[in-house]
């Protein structure tokens, strides 16, 4: 069966400082994948997306970036946070035919301070 | 562009109480809508979902209708449990092309369900 793997669960950082989110899969090869955040009060917002190694769509300009290294891993970065980048974090994979359901990791609440 | 409107909450409810969540959207083309759960210390799952107009998904006692004549797809349970706490998320995905899966979701109703 597939799974997903989001870490840390939690995280607190001062402004300025790197960040590095990562997320994993097993069990599926060639997923797309995705980076959602979710800011207080707001709804899920897509970041980034991904249908293969080293490609990359970002949906919303930001301080953030994010890479796919390998097949079923894919990194959420920022070289500086800042306070407006708080929020919880959620990776996400789905197959890629054609429209396919979400399998969403448990997220990351990042508090940058 | 796509977007979602969920009803706020908090919603507080007593056990076996009837259950509405409101949800409507804007969308172009004709989107597949879904109802997302996330149930407190877990991420998100998928908890039911119609593809179609008029389509009723329904899972775990929860259903929802695609209704496009009111742009809506309401949650409702008739009798909720303690066990059904959580937030609730409605979103919408356009299928093919190059929609790769995206969706655009609502900003989640957290419901309470007391004993």
């Amino acid at each position: 069966s597939q799974t997903i793997h989001q870490w840390p669960a939690t995280l607190v950082q001062p402004v300025g400082s790197p960040l590095s989110l990562e997320c994993t899969v097993e069990g599926t090869s060639n997923p797309n994948l995705y980076w959602y955040r979710q800011a207080a009060g707001r709804g899920l917002q897509l970041l980034f997306y991904s249908v293969g190694i080293g490609q990359i769509s970002s949906e919303v300009p930001q301080n953030l970036s994010a890479s796919r290294p390998q097949d079923r891993q894919f990194i959420l970065s920022s070289k500086k946070l800042l306070l407006s980048d708080s929020g919880f974090y959620l990776c996400a994979w789905s197959g890629t035919g054609g429209f396919e359901k979400l399998f969403f990791g448990s997220g990351t609440q990042l508090s940058v301070l | 562009g796509n977007s979602v409107t969920q009803m706020e909450g908090p919603v507080t409810l007593s056990e076996e109480a009837f259950l509405t969540i409101n949800c409507t959207y804007t969308a172009t083309g004709y989107p597949s809508l879904f109802w997302y759960v996330q149930y407190p210390g877990e991420g998100l799952q998928l908890l039911l979902k119609a593809t179609k107009a008029d389509d009723k998904g329904s899972n775990k006692g929860f259903e929802a209708t695609y209704r496009k004549e009111t742009t809506s797809f309401h949650l409702e349970k008739g009798s909720v449990q303690v066990s059904d706490s959580a937030v609730y998320f409605c979103a919408l995905g356009n299928a093919g092309g190059t929609s790769y899966g995206k969706l655009t979701f609502g900003q989640g109703t957290i419901l309470t369900v007391h004993p």
